[in-house]
């Protein structure tokens, strides 16, 4: 498949234990923010998303946090699996002239280790 | 089937060549986009297109083209390949939510 990176940042964790994975976003004025899973050879896949009026948000097995006042952005990941070796990408929606656009961060490479 | 997808899935071309590289979504959003993705820069956003006969560039747009006659599909030209344009190319559509949906993914190659 792909190769999506060989310079990316890379987290190994032990299955079973939680990730971390943070993003440190440009603009402050972003209101909108999504994390990005992508497997070798697929393309970005949806996996959480927060708006800025919220500083925690929780679905199955991962939580988004945001801290505005520092422009970061975490993604943790509880009792990770082999499945969720993976790159990870934060994305932060600007508005401006064009309309409404995701910019991505450069993505964190999460092996697990069985 | 629904989705979005990409053809080819790899590609090699000769530098000078014309190259398209195709993108069909069946949900009828809106918005597509092409991005390029390249070690070290992550995802790279190179035209958009709100709707049909609407397109715009984006942060990378220099060598090629795109249209948009039919909402439904969204090829990208590589007028001229060079090798700088080796790449794994993604395109994706949105709905009225902020939602990218990504395609599988063309792995283009310049030679």
């Amino acid at each position: 498949g792909e190769s999506v990176g060989l310079h990316l940042p890379t987290l190994s964790v032990q299955e079973g234990d939680n990730s971390i994975i943070n993003c440190a976003y440009s603009n402050s004025a972003s209101d909108y923010f999504i994390w990005y899973k992508q497997e070798s050879g697929k393309g970005p896949q949806f996996i959480i998303d927060i708006r800025s009026n919220m500083d925690k948000r929780q679905g199955q097995r991962v939580t988004v946090l945001l801290n505005k006042t520092v422009k970061h952005l975490s993604l943790q990941i509880a009792a990770t699996q082999p499945g969720d070796s993976a790159v990870y990408f934060c994305a932060e929606l600007s508005r401006g002239n064009a309309g409404n656009m995701l910019t991505f961060g450069g993505g964190t490479r999460l092996m697990v280790k069985p | 089937d629904a989705g979005i997808t990409q053809s080819p899935r790899y590609k090699i071309t000769e530098t000078g060549r014309q190259v398209t590289l195709m993108c069909h979504q069946t949900w009828s959003h809106s918005y597509m986009f092409w991005y390029r993705q390249d070690l070290g820069h992550g995802l790279r956003l190179i035209y958009y297109s709100a709707a049909a006969d609407i397109t715009d560039k984006g942060e990378v747009p220099d060598g090629y083209v795109v249209s948009r006659s039919k909402t439904e599909n969204f090829p990208l030209t590589l007028e001229s390949a060079t090798r700088s344009q080796t790449s794994v190319y993604f395109c994706a559509s949105r709905d009225r939510s902020y939602g990218y949906t990504f395609g599988s993914g063309t792995r283009l190659t310049v030679v």
